[in-house]
Parts: structure tokens; sequence; C-alpha cells
């Protein structure tokens, strides 16, 4: 069992909608990175996250600590927001989530 | 600083050849990762420095594969014998301690023919 789950792994939406892609960590795990990737393209960091909420432009990332749970929220979907999207465990190393395929359609 | 830096972006070798790929970090980084990512697949672990110090090395990680860091600045990967399973990308990533300022190279995309 993967220590970082990450739901759901294809995600279609419509431009416009609000998108929520979830991820639940193990213990060991003591913050959260949430990553962009590309078709082709290298690995971008969203996010890093060890408690509360983040907000950049219309992504917004969520943790609950007691939960070991968090969120990434896009509002406002675009197709250039298509991408792989990565919650990465922070334990010494970084442990990868399966990745969620976002497409978002005009 | 131009972030993490990985040479070379491509590399295409004969099955049963050495190669050697270089990543320069985020220069005030003391944490140095090596990643392996396969077509479809998310990243996987392969091993870790803090400085110039190997702490963790992934069961992924099989002999024909070393990696140093030998002033705790740049780091090299080395892969001897290469089979066509090693084809794969090899991603770079720095940080400061505690994962502070993560950062990706481009990675060093490896075929083996």
């Amino acid at each position: 069992k993967n220590e970082v789950e990450q739901s759901p792994q294809n995600l279609t939406a419509q431009e416009g909608e609000f998108i929520t892609i979830n991820c639940s960590y193990s213990v060991g795990i003591s913050a959260l990175h949430w990553l962009q990737q590309h078709p082709g393209g290298g690995i971008v960091s969203l996010f890093m996250l060890s408690s509360g909420k983040k907000k950049h432009g219309r992504l917004i990332a969520t943790i609950n600590i007691q939960e070991k749970h968090s969120s990434l929220h896009i509002t406002a979907s675009h197709p250039r927001d298509s991408a792989v999207y990565i919650c990465a465990g922070i334990g010494g190393k970084l442990t990868f989530g399966q990745g969620t395929i976002l497409t978002v359609h005009p | 600083d131009t972030g993490v830096s990985q040479n070379p972006r491509h590399k295409i070798t004969k099955r049963g050849q050495n190669v050697t790929f270089r990543c320069d970090p985020i220069s005030e980084h003391n944490r140095l990762y090596w990643y392996r990512q396969t077509l479809g697949q998310g990243p996987e672990f392969l091993t870790y420095f803090q400085n110039e110090a190997q702490l963790e090395k992934s069961r992924l990680l099989s002999d024909r594969f070393s990696a140093e860091r030998p002033k705790g600045s740049f780091s090299t990967l080395e892969i001897q014998r290469t089979e066509q399973g090693d084809s794969a990308m090899y991603l770079c990533a720095s940080s400061l301690e505690a994962g502070e300022g993560y950062t990706f190279g481009s990675g060093t995309r490896l075929t083996v023919v």
C-alpha cells in the first residue's frame, strides 16, 4: 500500500468548472507538496503545505493534519490547466501519489 | 541562480554501455534527490544526499547504479551495463532541509537501444 493515496486518477472537466483533487497520507509524512507536470514537461512545485491553506491565483491547497488529508482546488478551470497533478509526502525523501490526469475541455 | 540543472537532456546509448548524468542543484540547497520516471508513471525515489552524505537509497537502485555528491554541490548518477529497462526520465531535485524550496530539474531522458 502506497503511503500517499491520491484520487481521482483521471478527471475530465469543462472550462470554468471547480476542480478538486484529494490526497491522503500515512504516518511519518510531515508535509505535502502539490506538483504539476505537463506532458513531456518537467515537474513544477505548486505548493508545499504543513498546515492550513495556501492560495496562488486560481489554485488553492488545504491540509488537515489530524485527518492526514490534503486537497488541491482549481477555480474557474481552463484548458491550460490540463496536466498531471501529483501530491507528494515529505519525510526525508518525497513519496509520490499516483497522480491525477486532469483534462479541461473548452 | 538558474534553478536545478541537469545534463545531458537526452542520452541514447547501446545496451551494455555505461552512462553518467550530472545534476547541479540550487547553490544554497543542501539536499539533493534523484528520481526515475517511466512513461505514464509517477516518479520513483532512487536516492538522496544531505550535503555529501548519501542518506537513503531505494531498493530500485541496483548495484549497477551509483550516485555521488563528492563536494556537497553537484551530483552524478552512473548506470553501468545499461539494460533496456533502464530507459526512463531521470529527475534530480534539490531543497533546503525539511523540503523547503523543493525544485526539480528538467530531467535527463535515457533511451537504451
